[in-house]
C-alpha cells in the first residue's frame, strides 16, 4: 500500500536548522509530488510548499520562501524538508503528503514529525 | 490570498446529521476536498473533488459545493466520527494550497 514514513522527533535551539525526511513506498515516486504541511499546537493545517517527484521543481508558500528548502532523492524515494533559522513559533508537527496525480489533494499523509524549538 | 471559513465547532447527538460548512468566494467554481483528523493522528482525506468519497470511507459521508459554500454532511453520526475536519482547495494565485481553519466535531 502507498505509505509515507517520516523521521523522528527533533528538538532544536532557536537559530538552528532542522531537516525532516519522508520515505515513500508503494507507488512510483517520480509520478507524484510531495507537499509539506505543518500544524502548530492546537492550530490548523498550514501548507508550506511542494516539490515535484521527478524534476525537483519546487513551489514554496510565500511565508517560507528563503527559509525552507525541499529536496528529493529519487534513488531512495525520499523527500526532505529543511527549515533554517528556527524560531519558537516553528514548534509544530510537520507532515509530508503525496499529491494525488489526478487532482490537487493529498493522500496519504506521513505520520508527522514533531519539531520543538526551545532554548 | 484566498480564504476559507469554517465554523470552529459543531456538536451533534449520535444518530443525527452533522453539517460542516466551508465558505469561500465563489467556492462553487473550485474543487473542494475534506480531511478528517482524529486526535493525535495525521489527516485522512474523506471526500475529494466536492463529493467523491475516498476508499474505505462509509457512505454516511457526503459532500456538496455550490455558490459560496461547500458542505460536508455526515449522516447517522457515530462516536468514532468525533474529529477535526478541514476543507481544502487549490487556488491559482499566490499560495496555491489553502486550508480552512478546521471544525471540531463533537458527538454528544
Amino acid at each position: 500500500q502507498v505509505q509515507l514514513v517520516q523521521s523522528g522527533a527533533e528538538v532544536k535551539e532557536p537559530g538552528a536548522s532542522v531537516k525532516v525526511s519522508c520515505k515513500a513506498s508503494g507507488y512510483t515516486f517520480t509520478s507524484c509530488g510531495i507537499s509539506w504541511v505543518r500544524q502548530a499546537p492546537g492550530q490548523g493545517l498550514e501548507w508550506m510548499g511542494w516539490i515535484s517527484g521527478d524534476s525537483g521543481n519546487t513551489n514554496y508558500a510565500q511565508k517560507f520562501q528563503g527559509r525552507v528548502t525541499m529536496t528529493t532523492d529519487i534513488s531512495t524515494s525520499t523527500a526532505y524538508m529543511e527549515v533554517r533559522r528556527l524560531r519558537s513559533d516553528d514548534t509544530a508537527v510537520y507532515y509530508c503528503a503525496r499529491d494525488v496525480p489526478t487532482g490537487n489533494w493529498f493522500d496519504p499523509w506521513g505520520q508527522g514529525t514533531q519539531v520543538t524549538v526551545a532554548s | 490570498s484566498y480564504v476559507l471559513t469554517q465554523p470552529p465547532s459543531v456538536s451533534v447527538a449520535p444518530g443525527h446529521t452533522a453539517r460542516i460548512t466551508c465558505g469561500g468566494n465563489s467556492i462553487g467554481r473550485k474543487s473542494v476536498h475534506w480531511y478528517q483528523q482524529k486526535a493525535g493522528q495525521a489527516p485522512v482525506v474523506v471526500v475529494f473533488d466536492d463529493s467523491d468519497r475516498s476508499l474505505g470511507i462509509p457512505d454516511r459521508f457526503s459532500g456538496s459545493n455550490s455558490g459560496n459554500t461547500a458542505t460536508l454532511t455526515i449522516s447517522r453520526v457515530e462516536p468514532g466520527d468525533e474529529a477535526d475536519y478541514y476543507c481544502q482547495v487549490w487556488d491559482s494565485f499566490t499560495d496555491p494550497v489553502v486550508f480552512g481553519g478546521g471544525t471540531k466535531l463533537t458527538v454528544l
